[in-house]
C-alpha cells in the first residue's frame, strides 16, 4: 500500500516569514496528493490537491504546494505566515480510493 | 445542508462492551473511510468502502467491524477484541479518489 512521510513533527516560524511543511510519498502508480489542516478536536479540512498537470498547485488561504515526481515530494508552502495558520497539517496520498495520511506536522506561527 | 455527520461526539464504554459509531453523509459520495487518530501517530486507516456492500481493511482493522448497507451510511463497531480502543475516530467520504475528502467532526471514545 502507499505511504506518506512527514519528516518534521513540529515547524516553528515567525509571522510574516515563509513557511514550508515537508511531505514525501511512496506509491506504485500515479497518485493523487492532498494537504489537509486540522484545528483542535475537529475533523480535517481540505487545503489543496495535485491530480495532474502543473507541478505548482494553489489552494485555500494562500497555501500552495509543489509536486516533485523525481523526489516523490509534495511540500506545502506559504509566502507569508499568519498566526492563524497555527494548526496540525496532514499530507495524504490516494490511489484506488485507498487514502493514507502522514503523521502530521504541527505548525506554530509566532507573532 | 450537505455534509458528513458523526455521532455521538463523545462516547464512554466499559471494558468488554461493543460500541457502534455512526457516520452519515448526504453528499452522494461513493467512497467512505474510518480513521483512528492517536497523539503523534496521525490518522491510521481502519476500513474503507468504495461502493455499497463492499469494504476493505486498512492498516489497523483488527478489533473493528463495518457495514455499508446504504450509500449514505458507514457505521463502525469497536468490538471487545480491540485492546486499546480509547482514541479519536474520524469518518470521511469522497466522490472518488481524485476528489478531496470531507470529514466529520469526530467521535472521541473513552474506555472506562
Amino acid at each position: 500500500a502507499q505511504s506518506v512521510a512527514q519528516p518534521e513533527d513540529q515547524v516553528n516560524v515567525a509571522e510574516g516569514n515563509p513557511l514550508t511543511v515537508k511531505c514525501t510519498y511512496s506509491v506504485s502508480g500515479n497518485p493523487y496528493l492532498f494537504w489537509y489542516v486540522q484545528y483542535p478536536n475537529r475533523g480535517l479540512q481540505f487545503l489543496l490537491k495535485y491530480i495532474t498537470g502543473d507541478n505548482l498547485v494553489k489552494g485555500s488561504y494562500g497555501f500552495e504546494a509543489e509536486f516533485n515526481k523525481s523526489q516523490t515530494s509534495f511540500h506545502l508552502k506559504k509566502p507569508s505566515a499568519l498566526v492563524s495558520d497555527s494548526a496540525l497539517y496532514f499530507c495524504a496520498v490516494s490511489l484506488n480510493n485507498d487514502m493514507r495520511f502522514g503523521a502530521g506536522t504541527r505548525l506554530t506561527v509566532k507573532p | 445542508d450537505g455534509g458528513i455527520t458523526q455521532s455521538p461526539k463523545y462516547l464512554f464504554r466499559k471494558e468488554g462492551q461493543n460500541v457502534t459509531l455512526s457516520c452519515e453523509q448526504n453528499l452522494n459520495h461513493d467512497a467512505m473511510y474510518w480513521y483512528r487518530q492517536d497523539p503523534g501517530q496521525g490518522l491510521r486507516l481502519i476500513y474503507y468502502s468504495q461502493i455499497v456492500n463492499d469494504f476493505q481493511k486498512g492498516d489497523i482493522a483488527e478489533g473493528y467491524s463495518v457495514s455499508r448497507e446504504k450509500k449514505e451510511s458507514f457505521p463502525l463497531t469497536v468490538t471487545s477484541a480491540q485492546k486499546n480502543p480509547t482514541a479519536f475516530y474520524l469518518c470521511a467520504s469522497s466522490l472518488r479518489d481524485r476528489n478531496e475528502a470531507f470529514f466529520g467532526q469526530g467521535t472521541r471514545l473513552t474506555v472506562v
